[in-house]
Formats: structure tokens, C-alpha cells, sequence
């Protein structure tokens, strides 16, 4: 099973500044077909989690641009440039690669 | 606009059965690959099982894999969960979720709440 290990646990950040989120993987993402299968979830208090970005780097429909993933191999980043106030709540990454699926911890962003 | 729709959770004892069900629209429902996630009360995610979109492969996480079986209904756009030899660690809520190409769980449910409890 691979393990997927975010930090930090939590970050409280001043609406306007930029927000970081690391995700590392116990073994490599990327498949022989090139791709790294690494995902981002956000999840507000109370909803259910929405897709952020696909395959490390892919934003979603309807995703704003403040939103970015970068990384490779086993170690990937979640950024948001300027932290608004919707943007609270928990933060999760994904393995696609292999089953069992696997989240990490998540990552709690306060304002 | 896609829906995912979850519906049958309740309280059950532990050792007992519940099904629960997800309803889905707005897409072609047979094209794609479904999954249940689930959350323990303040707890993280969890994926719990996935089934592909014919129906011939499931697979499962390794702490539900022989109590719980995955199945649907592609006439009737709708996916199942039937869990057996329920456990207190199996309270949680239970999300259905959408695979896209090659988006991953592009759509979740608003979930259904599972408690096992005597």
C-alpha cells in the first residue's frame, strides 16, 4: 500500500498571502505511460470534497487560477498564491497509481 | 449536471447488515468507474471500494474486503454497497464517487451516515 504523508497538519494564513501544502508518497507516482496519477481534494466544513487538480498539475473545471500543483515522483505541492476566505477548510492528496487508493492525513487551512 | 445521490444509511448493531445505495445522473452512468469513500466522524478519507463501469472488476481496501461487496445497476443508473459483519470503526459517512477520464473522483455525493452501534 502506498503511503501518502501531508504536511502540515494544519496552517493558518492571512487572506492576500500564499498557502503551501506538501504531499509525499512512499513510492513513485508516475506511470509507464508517463503520467503521475497525484490528486488534490478540498474539503469546506460541513460539504462533501470537490476535485482541485488532476494528475499533479491539471486544474479542474471551474477551479480558479490562485490553485496550483507541481511535483513529481514522490514529492508534490499544493500552492495557493492569495488565500481568500472560501478557500478555508481541509486539503487532501490522492494515489491514483496503484490499489489501494490512498489519502493523505489532510491538511487543515484556517484564515 | 451530474448528481450523485446516496441513500439507506442508518444505525445497525455491530455484526449486523445494511445496503446503502447511490443514485446517479447526468452522465452516462455505464462508461464509468465508481467508488465509495468514506470519513469517520473527525477523521480523513478513506477509499473504500471501486467498481468498473460493466460491472466485471471490484476491488477493495484490505479493512472491508470480504464483509463488504461492491455491485450496480446500470438499467437503473445506480450503485451499491451491501456491508455485512458491521464493526464500530465502520461508523462513518459513506460517499459515492465518480471517476472521470482521467480526472479522478470528479463528483461526490452529499454522502449517507452509517453508524454501527449497540
Amino acid at each position: 500500500e502506498i503511503v501518502m504523508t501531508q504536511s502540515p497538519l494544519s496552517l493558518s494564513v492571512p487572506p492576500g498571502q500564499p498557502a503551501s501544502i506538501s504531499c509525499k508518497s512512499s513510492q513513485s507516482l508516475v506511470h509507464s505511460d508517463g503520467n503521475a496519477y497525484l490528486y488534490w481534494y478540498m474539503q469546506r466544513p460541513g460539504q462533501s470534497p470537490h476535485l482541485l487538480i488532476y494528475e499533479v498539475s491539471r486544474r479542474f473545471s471551474g477551479v480558479p487560477d490562485r490553485f496550483s500543483g507541481s511535483g513529481s515522483g514522490t514529492d508534490f505541492t499544493l500552492k495557493i498564491s492569495r488565500v481568500e476566505a472560501e478557500d478555508v477548510g481541509t486539503y487532501y492528496c490522492m494515489q491514483g497509481i496503484n490499489m489501494p487508493l490512498t489519502f493523505g492525513g489532510g491538511t487543515k487551512v484556517e484564515i | 449536471e451530474v448528481e450523485m445521490l446516496e441513500s439507506g444509511g442508518g444505525l445497525e448493531q455491530p455484526g449486523g447488515s445494511l445496503r446503502v445505495s447511490c443514485a446517479a445522473s447526468g452522465f452516462t452512468f455505464s462508461r464509468h468507474a465508481i467508488s465509495w469513500v468514506r470519513q469517520a466522524p473527525g477523521k480523513g478519507l478513506e477509499w473504500v471500494s471501486e467498481i468498473s463501469g460493466s460491472g466485471d472488476s471490484t476491488y477493495y481496501a484490505d479493512s472491508v474486503r470480504g464483509r463488504f461487496t461492491i455491485s450496480r445497476d446500470n438499467s437503473k443508473n445506480t450503485l451499491y454497497l451491501l456491508m455485512s459483519s458491521l464493526r464500530s470503526e465502520d461508523t462513518a459517512i459513506y460517499y459515492c464517487v465518480k471517476d472521470g477520464l482521467p480526472t479522478r473522483f470528479d463528483a461526490w455525493g452529499p454522502g449517507t451516515v452509517v453508524t454501527v452501534s449497540s
